[in-house]
């Protein structure tokens, strides 16, 4: 079954750090392109940011350039995304997504919760 | 940077229904453009890419068109399943990722 489960999300302070994880199973991962989407609670969708199959090439949205580093392990099947200097903004859902072609999401996640908040 | 707008933000229509959405994006993007459903509580789902192309599976009733900056996704007859928002988003190269605001459909 192909599919993809993120994990690490939870409750952060404004300023603070989080590590999400997304470990995916049922097709050959170092194939494909793999990105981070996320969607306030409420809200629409937000492009966050893709990674290339070796990783040579990274896509951030404007809006976490600079704070957010996504990076994989293609060994372990494994996504990851580093979020430093979280702000409220920040807080939303974020769904890990294999692309079939850079940019577009064909297999999501359940998604892991991010909250930012004092 | 890209804009992708989506009209109308939300509708209501009658079960057999052809409903068509519009989204439009600020700069031509020729046909790199995706439709994505999202129904109530579940996570988005890719109905086409390249503008017309359905993702397997998809209900053929779904179709989509356009390119350069006029897009549209067309459902010829609409059925209970289809309650759900629907985002589009451009994938051309160079320019940022952007989805539209999306659209909600619901039931008459």
């Amino acid at each position: 079954q192909v599919q993809v489960v993120e994990s690490g999300g939870g409750l952060v302070k404004p300023g603070g750090s989080l590590r999400l994880s997304c470990t995916a199973s049922g097709f050959t991962f170092g194939d494909y392109y793999m990105s981070w989407i996320r969607q306030a609670p409420g809200k629409g969708l937000e492009w966050v940011s893709y990674i290339s199959t070796t990783g040579t090439y990274k896509y951030d949205a404007d809006s976490v350039k600079g704070r957010f580093t996504i990076s994989r392990d293609n060994a372990n099947k494994s996504l990851y995304l580093q979020m430093n200097s979280l702000r409220a903004e920040d807080t939303a859902v974020y769904y890990c997504a294999r692309c079939k072609f850079p940019g577009i999401a064909d297999i999501w996640g359940q998604g892991t919760l991010v909250t930012v908040s004092s | 940077d890209i804009q992708m707008t989506q009209s109308p933000s939300s509708l209501s229509a009658s079960v057999g229904d052809r409903l068509t959405i519009t989204c439009r994006a600020s700069q031509s993007i020729r046909n790199y453009l995706v439709w994505y459903r999202q129904k109530p509580g579940k996570i988005p789902e890719l109905l086409i890419h390249a503008a017309s192309t359905l993702e397997s599976g998809v209900p053929s009733r779904f179709s989509g068109s356009g390119s350069g900056t006029d897009f549209t996704l067309t459902i010829s007859s609409l059925q209970p399943e289809d309650v759900a928002t629907y985002y589009c988003q451009n994938y051309y190269s160079g320019l940022p990722l952007a989805f539209g605001g999306g659209t909600k459909v619901e039931i008459k």
